[in-house]
């Protein structure tokens, strides 16, 4: 099956630098990889995702590239603020019914003043 | 339209007891998704089902765990008999054609 590594695991970064989170993935076949955000004691929440036909997509101050070559994919923020302090997990899967999200092991994302 | 709805928030029972976590989905989606969180394992995917239909039951955990999905507004998630190790948060979700998928709140369960 799918097999998703993600690191950094925590990542500490001033308000308004940049933050590069990276994922690797093992299955050539999946094609969608959508990153999520979640806040303490809340649900994670869809912040971007990216098809396997697209190299970059963007919006607004993230910004999400895919290498399917080299099978691994990164989620970057720019201009970060305190309140992009959360943990981010990257996904991927295939498409139909035989595949599902496998998710990363999330990233520790602190942002301080 | 109100999102993925799950009942009940949170749940504390004890060791040996049945529990049984409810989910709604967002209307006119037609895939359900149950994970389990927690800080050693992450997120794990446990079932999901496909116009009410469990299609991958793999991630399981043992046959104390059983789901259904009786029609497209409603499925369960049933622990019998429940154990300490089952703690966790319990999310379920919901999509359309498969992608994007809405996570509910999820169901903070203590097993004592």
């Amino acid at each position: 099956g799918e097999n998703v590594e993600q690191h950094p695991s925590t990542l500490s970064v001033q308000e308004g630098d940049s933050a590069v989170i990276k994922c690797t993935y093992s299955d050539s076949a999946s094609n969608y990889f959508p990153w999520y955000k979640q806040e303490l004691g809340k649900r994670p929440q869809l912040i971007i995702d990216i098809r396997s036909n697209v190299g970059e997509k963007k919006d607004q101050r993230i910004a999400v590239t895919l290498n399917k070559t080299a099978k691994h994919f990164s989620l970057h923020i720019t201009e970060t603020q305190p309140e992009d302090s959360a943990v981010y997990f990257c996904a991927a899967s295939g498409s139909g019914t035989a595949s599902k999200l496998t998710f990363g092991t999330g990233t520790r994302l602190q942002v301080t003043l | 339209d109100a999102g993925v709805i799950q009942s009940p928030r949170h749940e504390v029972t004890e060791m040996g007891q049945e529990v049984t976590l409810r989910c709604k989905p967002i209307s006119g989606h037609d895939y359900l998704f149950w994970y389990r969180q927690t800080m050693m394992r992450g997120l794990e995917l446990l079932i999901y089902f496909n116009n009410n239909v469990p299609i991958d039951d793999s991630g399981m955990p043992e046959d104390r765990f059983s789901a259904k999905m009786p029609n497209a507004s409603f499925s369960t998630l049933k622990i019998q008999p429940s154990e300490p190790r089952d703690s966790a948060v319990y999310f379920c979700a919901s999509s359309f054609a498969w992608t994007e998928q809405y996570f509910g709140p999820g169901t903070r369960l203590t097993v004592t």
